[in-house]
């Protein structure tokens, strides 16, 4: 059974770096062809797809957001961490990992909503 | 980069049917899709991919009452004898080479 779990900070300061923590079970970042991306939604508002990592560190980000974002794994702790710099309220959303394969996010966390407010 | 565009909202009455439609841009009418519900205050669940052909691989413990096809460029979530808790809002997604895009989500509420 994959489950995974998103932890973080509830508050961050406009212009300070946010580090998520995505820890999972079910499956390993160690084995071929498995992924980790983060997905982002603002109150109200879309699903928005982040970054992903893959087994054999292949990482990729989402144009718009590419700058600010780091991704990287702990493959011993089942761990990915995401890094977001230069906060802005406008980031204010409930960040989730999920599981994937390479297409579609089947297994999904339950999230963590970060607040960007001075 | 393929664009997503789904209905806002929908309704329908407990214990009918519904059917919810993605469509993809210009010239991915090829692409699969995944079809994902979120109920109030929770996470994504995944329901199922569907490909181009209509053929669909649902997720763990996904009930019989949701199904899926596609025609063209457009895909489609059925979901029959509603009940109260497939109110929700139903993302759909899919993906290229090395992206990944969302649907703006459609908010079903179940009268």
């Amino acid at each position: 059974q994959i489950t995974l779990k998103e932890s973080g900070p509830t508050l961050v300061k406009p212009t300070q770096t946010l580090t998520l923590t995505c820890t999972f079970s079910g499956f390993s970042l160690s084995t071929s062809g498995e992924g980790v991306a983060w997905i982002r939604q603002p109150p109200g508002k879309a699903l928005e797809w982040l970054a992903v990592i893959y087994w054999n560190d292949d990482k990729r980000y989402s144009p718009s957001l590419k700058s600010r974002l780091t991704i990287t794994k702990d493959t011993s702790k089942n761990q990915v961490v995401l890094t977001v710099m230069n906060m802005d309220p406008l980031d204010t959303a409930t960040f989730f990992c999920a599981h994937t394969r390479g297409g579609e996010f089947d297994y999904w966390g339950q999230g963590t909503l970060v607040t960007v407010s001075s | 980069q393929p664009v997503l565009t789904q209905s806002p909202s929908a309704s329908a009455s407990l214990g009918a049917s519904v059917k919810l439609t993605c469509t993809l841009s210009s010239g991915h009418s090829s692409y699969a899709i995944a079809w994902l519900q979120q109920q109030p205050e929770k996470g994504p669940r995944y329901l199922m991919k569907l490909n181009s052909d209509g053929s669909h691989n649902k997720g763990d413990g996904i009930p019989d009452r949701f199904s899926a096809s596609s025609s063209g460029a457009e895909r489609y979530l059925t979901i029959s004898s509603l009940q109260s808790e497939d109110e929700a809002d139903y993302y759909c997604q899919t993906w290229g080479t090395g992206s990944w895009v969302f649907g703006g989500g459609t908010k079903l509420t179940v009268l």
